[in-house]
């Protein structure tokens, strides 16, 4: 199994709902990572999960909050999110003693804030 | 701080030809790692290759290799072949050695493919 899954793959709502982004993987890595990207533009680096601890948030604002429940989950709460939050939502995993430490990335969730 | 450079926005070429994309990196390490990740219309990143900095070979995956030149930090990517599943943009992206698992990724280039 070389996927990571992400749920759901489109999400519409309102600036005062609360809502979350789930993403999984059994591929036993232990560094899962979320990035936000916007269209035609490079991901952007959001939180680093290290051995489900958070080891780097990227200055991103408390409207969004991680979430790592065990080692093959990775959560993000969603809550009084702007228009401009609206974007694609990558996350993606990595072995956390592999050499390369290469990405593997989920399809994303397409998040839209009216 | 690290940067990566993709000079060329976008980027076309024929079926069956090949094609090369370019990416420039700034860094003071020794010890990192580069890749070239490919994201179709259907949105999944996926990785084309990697190269280690220590590595003087340059990687190569079928139809995909790199001109890895470290004096100069030059990462290209060239395509040989070029088939219309290659359309997509590609990110070039840097990560330094140890434990840091931050990526650094350029803007990207997008790459049409002409039948």
């Amino acid at each position: 199994d070389t996927e990571v899954t992400q749920t759901p793959k489109h999400l519409v709502m309102g600036m005062t709902n609360k809502k979350s982004l789930k993403c999984e993987q059994h591929m036993g890595h232990r560094a899962m990572y979320w990035y936000k990207q916007k269209a035609k533009k490079p991901p952007e680096l959001m939180f680093v999960y290290s051995y489900e601890k958070l080891s780097i948030n990227e200055s991103v604002p408390s409207r969004f909050s991680p979430e790592c429940p065990n080692s093959s989950l990775l959560n993000l709460h969603l809550h009084a999110l702007q228009p401009e939050d609206s974007a694609l939502y990558l996350c993606a995993s990595s072995h956390r003693d592999r050499e390369a430490g290469e990405l593997f990335f989920g399809e994303g969730s397409r998040l839209t804030v009216l | 701080a690290q940067t990566v450079t993709q000079s060329q926005p976008e980027m076309s070429v024929q079926e069956a030809e090949t094609v090369t994309l370019s990416c420039t990196y700034d860094t003071s390490e020794s010890d990192y790692y580069l890749f070239w990740y490919k994201q179709p219309p259907s949105r999944q990143m996926i990785l084309v290759i990697r190269q280690e900095a220590y590595k003087q070979q340059n990687a190569t995956e079928n139809r995909f290799s790199v001109n890895f030149q470290k004096a100069a930090k030059s990462f290209s990517l060239k395509i040989s072949d070029s088939q219309l599943g290659d359309a997509a943009m590609y990110f070039c992206a840097y990560r330094t050695g140890g434990s840091n698992y931050k990526l650094t990724f350029g803007k990207g280039t997008l790459l049409t493919v002409n039948p």
